[in-house]
């Protein structure tokens, strides 16, 4: 089985300021994904950004981009000029060969105006 | 834009009476999930069905679980005898393609069971 670990539950960020969410994951498959998601308040999780475990290059959506680490099992979210409606919770998800998707616990972030 | 819908919003069941949750996943996707959340805990990955066949399950999708897609447009989960710690909030996903080729899961604003 997969594991992801998001070792930070909540976290705060002043408007337009950047802030980073950490994540770990733990797999023994050479093929996979990662994921993003967002949760705003009250609503359904949308996806924002992924990853091709095989691809090198950091995936980027606008404000949105990643830290992947391959070798340390890292998929850090970096979210540039942070805005308020970036509040929400954020899930790092994996998804193996079969179609099972791992959650971490998920990290709130608020923004502050 | 397309969207994932379930119903109900929320539903109350008594220990020990069957419940189903219903949802529509988006026309032309081919892959369907179930996930389960908590109250102040991590989304968990329950079932995720193709080809009109459950492909992967968690170990929480014990016997009292089962998936139907009875029609071309509904997926349901049933939980036969629910106990109380089935109080969760249920999602449901769909997506074109399986994760491991970049399928973006569409989640449903979610289901929440209360069992009394």
């Amino acid at each position: 089985a997969q594991t992801v670990t998001q070792s930070q539950p909540e976290m705060s960020v002043q408007e337009a300021e950047t802030v980073t969410l950490s994540c770990t994951y733990d797999t023994s498959e050479n093929n996979y994904y990662l994921f993003w998601y967002k949760q705003p308040p009250s609503r359904q999780m949308i996806l924002v950004i992924r990853q091709e475990a095989y691809k090198q290059q950091n995936a980027t959506e606008n404000r949105f981009s990643v830290n992947f680490q391959k070798a340390a099992k890292s998929f850090s979210l970096k979210i540039s000029d942070s805005q308020l409606g970036d509040t929400a919770m954020y899930f790092c998800a994996s998804a193996n060969t079969g179609n099972q998707f791992y959650f971490g616990t998920g990290t709130s972030l608020t923004v502050i105006p | 834009e397309p969207e994932v819908t379930q119903t109900p919003s929320h539903q109350v069941t008594q220990m020990g009476q069957e419940v189903i949750l219903r949802c529509v996943p988006i026309s032309n996707h081919l892959y369907f999930y179930w996930y389960r959340q908590i109250l102040g805990q991590k989304v968990e990955f329950l079932v995720s069905f193709y080809n009109n066949e459950i492909s992967e399950k968690s170990e929480i999708f014990d016997d009292q679980f089962s998936v139907e897609r009875p029609d071309g447009s509904n997926f349901t989960l049933k939980i036969r005898s629910t106990k109380l710690e089935d109080s969760a909030m249920y999602f449901c996903a769909s997506s074109d393609r399986g994760p491991t080729k970049g399928g973006e899961q569409y989640f449903g604003p979610g289901t929440r069971l209360t069992v009394t």
